[in-house]
């Protein structure tokens, strides 16, 4: 059954290095792919898009890659800081296996804690 | 600009009560409307969307109903709460058409304990 893997629940790191995390998904052939960051408490935002035929898109420090031959994305976050502690989802766009209907689909996210 | 709004945005109820949680947008015409729980530990399950009044699409059988009386509404209800409701219900939309680079915005959300 399609499956969409986050590389970990969470992840620490030094503030001013760069977090990479990873999206896998599997039985899937999304069209595009969304990141979102969601804070404790409150709704998924909208960070970036990345269209199947793209390999990477960028906006400031955020830098998202897209493999579709790996069924892959990676999200990066460049001289990380504090307040980019959050959680971050994936979520690719496609039909769903077994359905005619196509629809964003998220992952259960990965954790983020930048530490100063 | 769109907002999007809903409420309550922290509720505790019986099992056994009903529920009724509504989500408004504005600043769009024409949205296409999606409910969302997120439970301790889990993903988004995407619950309810809809790309026009009175057209609703269920994802997941279950316990709730949702409901579209208004362009920019949407209800989120159910006759007889479940322990297994609690959880976080987020609204969000999209612009028309339904797919066409559908990025989600998302509402503050509604904390529900069923006890």
């Amino acid at each position: 059954s399609q499956k969409i893997e986050q590389n970990s629940e969470a992840l620490n790191i030094q503030e001013g290095k760069t977090a990479t995390l990873t999206c896998n998904y599997t039985n899937y052939s999304p069209a595009y792919l969304q990141w979102y960051r969601q804070d404790p408490g409150r709704g998924p935002v909208f960070l970036l898009l990345i269209r199947e035929n793209e390999k990477e898109k960028r906006k400031e420090r955020l830098k998202v890659t897209f493999d579709t031959t790996l069924k892959q994305s990676l999200f990066h976050i460049t001289a990380s800081q504090p307040a980019d502690s959050a959680t971050y989802l994936c979520a690719p766009w496609g039909r769903r296996e077994g359905a005619g209907s196509y629809q964003l689909t998220f992952g259960k996210g990965t954790k983020l804690s930048v530490i100063p | 600009s769109q907002t999007i709004h809903q409420w309550p945005a922290t509720l505790v109820q019986p099992v056994g009560s009903p529920l009724s949680l509504e989500c408004t947008v504005e600043g769009t015409s024409n949205p296409n409307l999606y409910w969302y729980r997120q439970a301790a530990g889990r993903g988004l399950q995407l619950l309810f969307y809809s790309v026009g009044i009175g057209q609703i699409s269920s994802e997941v059988p279950q316990n709730l109903s949702a409901s579209r009386p208004q362009d920019r509404q949407f209800i989120l209800s159910s006759k007889k709460l479940l322990l297994s409701d609690s959880g976080f219900y987020l609204c969000a939309w999209s612009p028309p058409p339904r797919g066409y680079q559908e990025t989600q915005y998302f509402g503050p959300g509604t904390r529900l304990l069923v006890l």
